[in-house]
């Protein structure tokens, strides 16, 4: 079973540019979550898809981060502007169902650099 | 605030002994905790899952605790190899939902 893929999986941008990451998650998955990764420490939950809807996008900077998963399969994360404190590897996951115990498969990341 | 906290500092030992790592937590009641492994440029790994009314549980060589009252998981690898270096995550999990709130993680880097 073919894993997340993840694209790209490094971007350099200045301040104040936008870049977009793009997730795809295993099939059949309905649950797909996006994760901040900064050097050093834990991933942090930025956002959670149940198919096409939010779950949780608690912890996601609304005025600069957005994120879709139109059709409930692909979905991408967006910075716009970005900041440097938004350097990190941006982690994609999915899981089946989204329940409680699940399981969640990562992607390798997208390493964002931001100078 | 609630807080969860792996040691930072990286544990180097040598191979065919046990790695004990920790992971504490405050303010927090989880439902379980996960063990994910971390390779370098890589996304985590699930290795292991223990509920809150468990004790101990195992796969292999690893084994996970999980003390409610002291807040506390501990992970072990016996007969460690080189193939086990890697960076390992605990992640609480609440009663509802899916939701992983990961520690920092503890770097391991086992010797021939």
């Amino acid at each position: 079973e073919a894993g997340v893929a993840q694209s790209p999986r490094y971007k350099i941008i200045e301040k104040r540019q936008s870049v977009a990451f793009w997730c795809n998650p295993i099939s059949g998955h309905a649950t797909l979550y996006w994760y901040q990764q900064i050097l050093g420490q834990g991933p942090k939950l930025l956002i959670q898809f149940q198919n096409n809807g939010v779950v949780d996008d608690s912890q996601l900077p609304k005025d600069r981060f957005s994120a879709e998963r139109l059709k409930g399969v692909d979905s991408t994360l967006k910075i716009q502007p970005a900041k440097l404190e938004d350097s990190a590897v941006y982690l994609c996951a999915s899981s089946h169902k989204g329940v409680t115990q699940e399981t969640q498969y990562f992607g390798p990341g997208t390493r964002l650099l931001v100078l | 605030s609630q807080k969860i906290e792996q040691n930072s500092e990286a544990l180097n030992i040598q191979e065919g002994k046990t790695a004990t790592l920790t992971c504490n937590y405050t303010n927090y009641s989880p439902a379980y905790l996960q063990w994910y492994r971390q390779d370098p440029g890589r996304g985590p790994v699930f290795l292991l899952l223990i509920r809150e009314n468990e004790k101990e549980k195992r796969k292999e060589r690893l084994k996970v605790t999980f003390d409610t009252t002291l807040k506390q998981s501990l992970f072990h690898i016996t007969a460690s190899q080189p193939a086990d270096s890697a960076t390992y995550l605990c992640a609480l999990v609440k009663a509802a939902g899916n939701k992983l709130t990961f520690g920092g993680g503890t770097r391991v880097l086992v010797k021939p």
